[in-house]
């Protein structure tokens, strides 16, 4: 079946640095990927929507130059986190349609803690 | 604005109890619908689709009322390993193989030996 992988799974970092968290789809190709933002006893959020070959599209309220999204090839979406601040720490999760019937699969997550 | 509305919980129940879950959302264009099962900080893994018909799955009985704007989940003879968070999830995107899903907070489920 169609896979997702993300990557790191969690990572700690200083504030003011960048971080960046891949996800790859492993057995098909995903013209189109989606990234949420899940905090503590909070529903995902959809923070953009990350299109193969052109510029993301971002939801409303999420900083388009704090959250850096590329989208280089078919199999592979980066989120870049850029400055992090301790308020930024969340859950990172990328999603991509794939397999014969177009579901939606989930990476297994990124826990980011900025100390 | 668009919401998906759920009871967070906790619902502790015994083993073998029987236990529902009721979702509520707002936006009455909504085209699909599903439930998701959350284990603590991994991601949402699809549990089953949700048909307006009404549809089953071994334990789990998914239930779709257009008309109320409300869906639910029925989960028979829990078992231990049926505890994690259950979201419910609304697709309201346009056209087919459209894609806005809205989550619901969730909701947890703990099953007691």
């Amino acid at each position: 079946g169609a896979v997702v992988s993300q990557h790191p799974s969690w990572v700690i970092c200083k504030s003011g640095t960048s971080v960046k968290i891949e996800c790859r789809s492993l057995d098909f190709q995903a013209t189109t990927m989606f990234w949420y933002r899940q905090f503590p006893k909070q529903s995902l959020m959809l923070m953009a929507t990350s299109n193969e070959g052109s510029k993301a599209t971002y939801e409303q309220g999420v900083e388009k130059d704090k959250f850096l999204i590329n989208h280089a090839s078919l199999t592979l979406s980066t989120l870049t986190v850029t400055s992090a601040h301790p308020e930024d720490s969340s859950f990172y999760i990328c999603s991509a349609r794939g397999g014969a019937e177009g579901k939606l699969f989930f990476g297994s997550g990124t826990q980011l803690s900025v100390l | 604005r668009k919401e998906v509305e759920q009871d967070p919980g906790p619902f502790n129940v015994p083993e073998g109890a029987t236990v529902a879950f009721n979702c509520t959302y707002s936006n009455s264009a909504s085209q699909s619908f599903f439930w998701y099962r959350q284990d603590c900080r991994k991601e949402p893994k699809l549990l089953m689709s949700v048909y307006s018909s009404g549809n089953e799955d071994g334990r789990f009985t998914a239930q779709l009322n257009r008309a109320s704007q409300y869906i639910s989940l029925l989960i028979r003879d829990s078992k231990l390993s049926d505890s994690a968070t259950y979201l419910c999830v609304v697709n309201e995107g346009s056209g087919a193989g459209s894609y806005q899903l809205t989550f619901g907070k969730g909701t947890k489920l703990s099953v007691i030996p």
